[in-house]
């Protein structure tokens, strides 16, 4: 059974940095994409980027570019989303989740999300 | 930036038609996708390459492409249909991918 399997809430403080982790099973972790979704409260999903942990081929979208790090560790089978500065925009919810078949597909497994807020 | 638009809100009451629309211009060239999210639950996917429907999706959930629009068809509405739908593609160098802003479908 493919599962992912995200770290828990988090709480800081503007400025501090904060590095979410995503677990990956049942599955070759090093053969699929795994990218990140953002939900801000309330709001819709935007695709942040994703990772392709057999060989670390990144790839963002330019409204995240800059802002974030993805990366992944294939020997544990974990993908990470990574801020050196947060801000309180950076309040919503993440979720990881593989991609189908390729870099333009489909997210087919969902991680359940981790709840960032970020608040003085 | 490319954007990919839908209706803020679908109405239907149970055992009727749900049609949700995606409109983007590159989607003659690009397949879109559909999700269905649930208060307080993660996205699942209910429709693939416009109109591919994944294992254990129920069968009256559909997806068709015609020209720069995709749609969704919910036939049959059930009360547990009641939740967000966002379709995802790409922009036409496939390059960027984004979400559409969603549709909060309303069983009546």
């Amino acid at each position: 059974e493919v599962q992912l399997v995200q770290s828990g809430a988090e709480v800081k403080k503007p400025g501090e940095s904060l590095k979410i982790s995503c677990k990956g099973s049942g599955y070759s972790f090093t053969s699929y994409w795994i990218g990140w979704v953002r939900q801000m409260p309330g709001k819709g999903l935007e695709w942040m980027g994703i990772i392709y942990p057999g060989d670390s081929d990144t790839r963002y979208s330019p409204s995240f570019q800059g802002q974030v790090t993805i990366s992944a560790d294939k020997s544990i089978s974990t993908a990470y989303l990574q801020w050196s500065s947060l801000k309180a925009s950076d309040t919503a919810m993440y979720y990881c989740a593989r991609l189908t078949d390729g870099s333009g597909s489909s997210f087919d497994y969902w991680g359940q999300g981790t709840l960032v807020t970020v608040s003085s | 930036s490319y954007e990919l638009t839908q209706p803020p809100s679908v109405s239907v009451s149970p055992g009727q038609t749900a049609r949700i629309t995606c409109s983007g211009d590159a989607l003659p060239k690009q397949y879109a996708y559909w999700y269905q999210q649930k208060p307080g639950q993660a996205p699942v996917l209910v429709i693939y390459k416009d109109s591919e429907r994944p294992s254990g999706i129920p069968e009256r959930f559909s997806g068709s492409s015609s020209g720069t629009t995709v749609t969704l068809t919910i036939s049959g509405v059930q009360a547990e249909d009641e939740a967000d739908y966002y379709c995802q593609s790409a922009d036409s160098s496939g390059t960027r991918e984004v979400f559409g802003g969603g549709t909060k479908l309303t069983v009546l």
